[in-house]
């Protein structure tokens, strides 16, 4: 059983047409939810930490915000170079080497 | 450097070779770390250094896989006898706080023929 579940799996938006992406856990203990831009043929790069339940942070176009048992990541009047898979992942206590779990990602393609 | 390093950039081997993948982690950070992406799923964590401590390996998949970092820096991993299972993108990160986000590398890109 998944203990990270990314939705929707691909997304596909017109430029300037806001939307979100789902990032839920099943975790308890939770240490850090982390939210990664991955471009084709390189590696995850980091946008975000989230420490605890209420928290919120922005960058650009970009807004994560985190529940107990959820992350939304929130994407305002994208652009075209928005394009990306996002990934998210969590670290929790107990979960040993500082080791992040990641979900698959949401594929999301703004068209022009 | 200026990010994290991993060579080859792509790397094509025969069933039964082995190889060796290099990360180069950014300078003063102390933890690495190894993922494997496979098509369509998810990052797999493989294994973690920190410090002189000794590395977590509890995410390798089987004994074909090993990995060591030398003088605190450069991180090598070896897999054994390679199958066509281990065709994969086999990315490092490193860290100075795993808690503040990892800087990952652009990955090997592993094919198995």
């Amino acid at each position: 059983e998944d203990q990270v579940t990314q939705s929707p799996e691909a997304l596909r938006l017109q430029e300037g047409e806001s939307s979100s992406l789902n990032c839920s856990y099943t975790v308890s203990g939770l240490r850090g939810l982390f939210w990664y831009r991955q471009d084709p043929g390189k590696g995850p790069e980091f946008l975000f930490t989230l420490y605890s339940a209420g928290e919120e942070k922005e960058k650009e176009r970009l807004k994560a915000t985190l529940t107990k048992k959820e992350s939304f990541l929130h994407i305002t009047a994208p652009k075209p170079e928005d394009s990306a898979t996002y990934l998210c992942a969590y670290m929790y206590s107990g979960g040993g080497a500082d080791g992040l779990t990641f979900g698959k990602g949401t594929h999301l393609i703004i068209q022009p | 450097g200026a990010g994290v390093s991993q060579s080859p950039s792509n790397k094509v081997t025969e069933k039964g070779k082995d190889v060796e993948l290099r990360c180069d982690p950014i300078s003063g950070h102390t933890a690495l770390y190894w993922y494997r992406q496979s098509l369509g799923q998810g990052l797999e964590f493989l294994i973690y250094f920190q410090g002189n401590s000794a590395p977590d390996k509890s995410g390798l998949p089987s004994d074909r896989f090993s990995a060591e970092r030398t003088g605190g820096s450069v991180s090598t991993l070896t897999i054994q006898r390679t199958q066509q299972e281990d065709s994969a993108v086999y990315l490092c990160a490193s860290s100075l706080v795993a808690l503040y986000g990892y800087t990952f590398g652009s990955g090997t890109r592993l094919t198995v023929v």
